[in-house]
């Protein structure tokens, strides 16, 4: 079956980094997703990974390896307003996004 | 304004009372699904649309139905809502399923829909 692991809960210090790991198995693989979702809110897209490195967008930046089925989602200069959920998604060949368990983001001032 | 519409937000209804959800898209765009969120579970697919009268089964798709009659339109039925139906619903669109582009893969969001069965 396909599965996704992240974390349950991380913890961080406004103004500081936080990495957000995803580790994945899938039959097939096409590319690695990220989304936010606030307390209350609906989930909204951060990025889209379908090749091996780094992907820049402002404070956050998201990374892949697919040869390690791993990837994780880089949050630079925490803000408060970042306190939210945050789940790795991945597509599969039968039209479904499947999604982890999403990983609460907790910042402390 | 671009945007992904639910309605009812709330709702409380009881064992075995059709309910439907409504969900719409301004965006034309040709994907639709249908998910739940219960508590440690992320987010698991209940039916999806590829476009006009073609749906098909998510990971989750008993005791709903769901039609694509219309493009921008995609509801959720219920028609025996049973207790373990409880759970955040949430409706999504994308421009089209692609697996391979950012396009496919950027879905937008109905702002939820509460639903508890007594």
């Amino acid at each position: 079956g396909q599965s996704l692991e992240q974390p349950s809960e991380v913890t961080a210090v406004e103004g500081a980094i936080v990495q957000i790991n995803c580790t994945y198995q899938t039959s097939g693989f096409y590319g690695l997703s990220w989304y936010q979702q606030h307390d209350g809110g609906a989930p909204t897209f951060l990025s889209y990974n379908a090749l091996d490195g780094l992907e820049e967008t402002g404070r956050f930046s998201s990374f892949l390896s697919r040869s390690d089925s791993y990837g994780y989602l880089l949050l630079q200069e925490l803000q408060m307003k970042d306190s939210a959920s945050y789940f790795c998604a991945v597509p599969d060949s039968n039209y479904q996004l499947i999604w982890g368990a999403g990983t609460k983001l907790i910042i402390k001032p | 304004e671009a945007q992904v519409t639910q309605n009812p937000r709330y709702l409380i209804t009881v064992t075995g009372k059709k309910l439907t959800v409504t969900c719409s898209q301004n965006m034309n765009h040709e994907y639709m699904s249908w998910y739940r969120q219960d508590p440690g579970l992320g987010l698991r697919q209940i039916y999806y649309s590829m476009n006009v009268e073609v749906t098909d089964k998510g990971d989750v798709p008993e005791g709903y139905k769901v039609s694509r009659k219309e493009k921008r339109n995609f509801p959720l039925i219920l028609e025996s809502p049973s207790p373990n139906q409880t759970s955040l619903y949430f409706c999504a669109s994308s421009l089209q399923y692609s697996p391979v582009r950012v396009e496919g893969n950027e879905q937008f969001f109905g702002p939820g829909t509460r639903l508890t069965v007594l």
